[in-house]
């Protein structure tokens, strides 16, 4: 399968600095990127779709000018969270859609663990 | 909304059981249907997909079955061993669209 890396897979953070997260496909391009968050025993939370290109699409109560999303090339895109709190500590997963796949099979990057203390 | 309502919320199988996961949802309009599985702290992986067309596919020990009058799809795992203890999640999406999840079944297996 295709493989989406995501740097750093955990980070550690003080109140109110920001923290950017990269989510890259390895050996596909992905003109569609997905960002999810998870928290513990819980399902995946979409939070936006980033298309490469244009701006994201953000779901209903996600805040898009605390979690900024970029999709500059076909390999990378970058969630930034804002003035972090304490309350954004989670795990925060990208997938990429792989479009050479006849389905367009979404493959997860392994997560990164966000600490806000 | 739930759009995939995901059962059991756990399981529990015996070595070389078989493990059966239920999932069903709602929209007409999906027709991609994949099963994830996750350890813990890592990213899903993809298992196993499968569209409207067919009504299972199989690969190795895990299957999938799917039944497009019912709107119902699951995932059975044979000869479970100690190693698929995980949590294992169905969605659904619409060709390209984000993936709509289940809320997932933690799965053990006992030696």
């Amino acid at each position: 399968g295709a493989v989406v890396s995501q740097h750093p897979s955990r980070v550690i953070c003080k109140s109110g600095t920001s923290v950017k997260i990269e989510c890259r496909s390895l050996d596909f391009q992905a003109t569609t990127m997905f960002w999810y968050r998870q928290f513990p025993k819980k399902s995946l939370m979409l939070m936006a779709t980033s298309n490469e290109g244009s701006k994201a699409t953000y779901e209903q109560g996600v805040e898009k000018d605390k979690f900024l999303i970029n999709h500059a090339s076909l390999t990378l895109s970058t969630l930034t969270v804002t003035s972090a709190h304490p309350e954004d500590s989670s795990f925060y997963i990208c997938s990429a859609r792989d479009p050479g796949q006849g389905a367009g099979e979404q493959y997860f990057g392994p997560g990164t663990r966000l600490t806000v203390t | 909304q739930q759009q995939v309502k995901q059962s059991p919320q756990s399981l529990i199988v015996q070595k070389g059981g078989i493990s059966i996961i239920n999932c069903a949802y709602e929209n007409t309009a999906f027709d991609y249907f994949p099963w994830y599985q996750q350890f813990p702290g890592k990213g899903p992986a993809l298992l196993i997909a499968i569209r409207p067309d067919v009504s299972e596919k199989k690969e190795g020990r895990f299957t999938i079955s799917f039944n497009k009058s019912a709107k119902q799809f699951s995932l059975h795992i044979m000869d479970s061993q100690p190693g698929d203890s995980a949590t294992y999640f169905c969605a659904a999406s619409s060709s390209g669209y984000a993936l709509n999840f289940g809320k997932g079944t933690s799965l053990l297996v006992t030696p």
